[in-house]
């Protein structure tokens, strides 16, 4: 069975400032993790994956996470926040002959002026 | 390239009624996966399809069911609704190739609200 831990379900920051959204996971077999963004009334974005190759990965809009197999987390976090980036954040795990993603329960993000 | 598209937007249905909700794949997606999102929660995964055959299933009774039709198009029912049936029914498409591989990339459409009275 795989899931996935999302610690804080509300973070605040002020604008220019570090974001650091927290996932750990949980996973049997070798995992696979990825990082969404939902903004209001919309679908889920990919922001970037982890797929066993470079443990650091970068995605859209100045984010990035790294893998860390003895932590089993996989953080995502963007060096200066912009007001655009408030929206909710999700991390998700698949892996194995596991095609369905497994979600967290999601870290609201908010962006102070 | 045409995105993943859900309909309708939104839709209010009464205790016991039945419901289908529609999803249009991403152009040259093969595979439908279809999740639940209950509100202040993380989507939670129901069944996927690939080529018009279910290929895996969540913790779903089987009051929810779905098609996936030739040109990969696809269809959420549910049967007999209830009021914690009420909630975000989002639909992701992906693949070009195999049915659904964990590294597959899932495209969101934007969701059909559903409330149940």
């Amino acid at each position: 069975a795989q899931s996935v831990t999302q610690l804080g379900s509300h973070v605040s920051v002020s604008e220019g400032a570090l974001v650091l959204l927290r996932c750990n996971y949980s996973s049997s077999v070798p995992p696979y993790l990825f990082w969404y963004v939902q903004y209001p009334n919309q679908g889920l974005q990919l922001l970037l994956k982890y797929t066993s190759a470079a443990t650091l990965v970068k995605g859209i809009n100045g984010f990035e996470a790294e893998f860390k197999k003895s932590e089993t987390s996989f953080h995502l976090t963007k060096p200066s926040a912009h007001m655009s980036d408030a929206a909710e954040y999700f991390c998700a795990v698949s892996g194995g002959s596991n095609y369905k993603l497994t979600f967290g329960k999601g870290t609201l993000l908010t962006v102070n002026p | 390239e045409t995105g993943v598209t859900q309909s309708p937007t939104h839709l209010i249905k009464t205790r016991g009624q039945q419901v289908t909700l529609r999803c249009s794949s991403q152009s040259g997606h093969n595979t439908v996966s279809w999740y639940q999102q209950a509100l202040g929660q993380g989507p939670q995964f129901i069944f996927q399809y690939y080529r018009e055959e279910e290929n895996g299933r969540g913790n779903f009774p089987p009051r929810f069911s779905g098609l996936q039709f030739p040109n990969y198009s696809s269809e959420l029912n549910v049967n007999a609704l209830e009021l914690d049936d009420s909630a975000l029914y989002l639909c992701a498409s992906s693949g070009g190739g195999l049915a659904g591989g964990p590294t597959d990339t899932q495209y969101f459409g934007p969701g059909t609200r559903l409330t149940v009275l």
